[in-house]
């Protein structure tokens, strides 16, 4: 009820083209869905999230799908840039929920 | 930007010592947590604190551990007899309603040699 499935593991994509990286979830009660992404030797940072409520966000390049009903959700990279080589974490939380992270995938972008 | 800032950033231990990792949550912020990421894996969750006092633990968690809020800024993560499986990114994090974005700090490294 707890985990957060993320895939792929890892990701090679050529510069300009499109990242796209998966999650899904069990519990119901989660109703925050945020996306970190990770430099080497960095704390995670807060890339992009969304609510329910919606079924698309988009800032800039980043985009988060959301599909309420099949409870997943995905980041698409778009144009991607070798500076976007990371590793992205999804995450969800709600309401007396802590945030529980996807396994992560590490995403390089060759220039 | 307000931020997190942890001490110390890398840390060398002998197996069987103890060590305090400290952190310093934005000031507004009344939730805290510590994660741990062992290199190159999952961040997973250690502890969460609120009204101080711990709020959920995970199973990591165990008696070896033990955090704090000595005063009004300070949050620390304690762990009395170090164990090489120990070794790993141990970053704090705090948000101000429990809800919405996590802030984490840059991390401290712990090595248990």
């Amino acid at each position: 009820q707890q985990q957060v499935k993320q895939s792929p593991q890892s990701l090679i994509v050529q510069k300009g083209g499109i990242s796209i990286i998966n999650c899904a979830y069990e519990n119901t009660a989660f109703d925050y869905f945020p996306w970190y992404q990770q430099f080497p030797g960095k704390g995670p940072a807060l890339l992009i999230a969304i609510r329910p409520d919606v079924s698309e966000k988009k800032e800039g390049r980043f985009t988060i799908s959301f599909n309420k009903s099949a409870k997943q959700f995905s980041l698409h990279i778009m144009d991607s840039q070798p500076g976007d080589s990371a590793t992205y974490f999804c995450a969800a939380s709600g309401y007396g929920q802590n945030f529980v992270f996807g396994p992560g995938t590490r995403l390089s972008v060759l220039p | 930007e307000p931020e997190v800032t942890q001490t110390p950033s890398h840390q060398v231990t002998q197996m069987g010592q103890e060590v305090i990792l400290r952190c310093v949550p934005i000031s507004n912020h009344l939730y805290f947590y510590w994660y741990r990421q062992i290199l190159g894996q999952k961040v997973e969750f250690l502890v969460s604190f609120y009204n101080n006092e711990i709020s959920e633990k995970s199973e990591i968690f165990d008696d070896q551990f033990s955090v704090e809020r000595p005063d009004g800024s300070n949050f620390t993560l304690k762990i009395r007899s170090t164990k090489l499986e120990d070794s790993a990114m141990y970053f704090c994090a705090s948000t101000p309603t429990g809800r919405g974005e996590l802030f984490f700090g840059e991390g401290s490294r712990l090595t248990v040699l």
